[in-house]
């Protein structure tokens, strides 16, 4: 099966911008989805596919793709922003197979 | 407004089986593809089993296949997830997760999950 490859700690200045990468093979065929989690709570989609960002979700939330790497890009990081980052992708098999990254914990500053 | 509560999770010994639960609200469940996802105390998450909207087509991570056994009542909308000869790194919270209309693989809402602890 694929593999997603996050870092697992990134740090932002308040009010700055950061990018949370993903990469894998599966990527240059899928979309990624991205998905933050605050200590005790289940995960949220933040955004996901090419430019999906659900109701709710701040504009400072957005994404990029290019080849086998997702990002997303958090533009003016708030202090609320502080929180695991996970990415996810449909496996390069073709089937309906799901794989999630390892996760990223965003530190801002 | 859309929810989803799952249940069923506890404490159980290796080797035994349980069942979960997810009672989904406020949306046409029989039309949504529906997803379990775990995550291992202090651990990233795991796709663990996908169930199309129809039953007809599912999925289940090499991790667990041929131990869990993913299923649907759409007429009681809830999604179940059958698991047996329980291991100790099944320890984990199970959420239930629903395949957004947009983007399947983009789960857009989740339940709060259950705890399932498996030890001796």
């Amino acid at each position: 099966s694929s593999e997603l490859t996050q870092d697992p700690a990134v740090s932002v200045a308040l009010g700055q911008t950061v990018r949370i990468t993903c990469q894998g093979d599966s990527l240059r065929r899928y979309y990624a989805s991205w998905y933050q989690q605050k200590p005790g709570q289940a995960p949220v989609l933040v955004f996901s596919g090419q430019n999906n960002r659900p109701s709710g979700i701040p504009d400072r939330f957005s994404g990029s793709s290019s080849g086998n790497t997702a990002s997303l890009i958090i533009t003016g990081a708030q202090a609320e922003d502080e929180a695991d980052y996970y990415c996810n992708c449909r496996d390069s098999s073709g089937n309906h197979v799901v794989v999630f990254g390892g996760g990223t914990k965003l530190t801002v500053l | 407004e859309v929810q989803l509560v799952e249940s069923g999770g506890g404490l159980a010994q290796p080797g035994t089986s349980l069942r979960l639960s997810c009672a989904a609200s406020g949306f046409d469940f029989n039309v949504y593809n529906m997803n379990w996802v775990r995550q291992a105390p202090g651990k990233g998450l795991e796709w663990v089993s996908y169930i199309a909207s129809g039953s007809k087509t599912i999925y289940y991570a090499d991790s667990v296949k041929g131990r869990f056994t993913v299923s649907r009542d759409n007429g009681q909308k809830s999604l179940f997830l059958q698991i047996n000869s329980l291991r100790v790194e099944d320890t984990a919270v199970y959420y239930c997760a629903r395949d957004s209309a947009v983007l399947s693989s983009a789960f857009d809402y989740w339940g709060r999950g259950t705890l399932v602890t498996v030890s001796s």
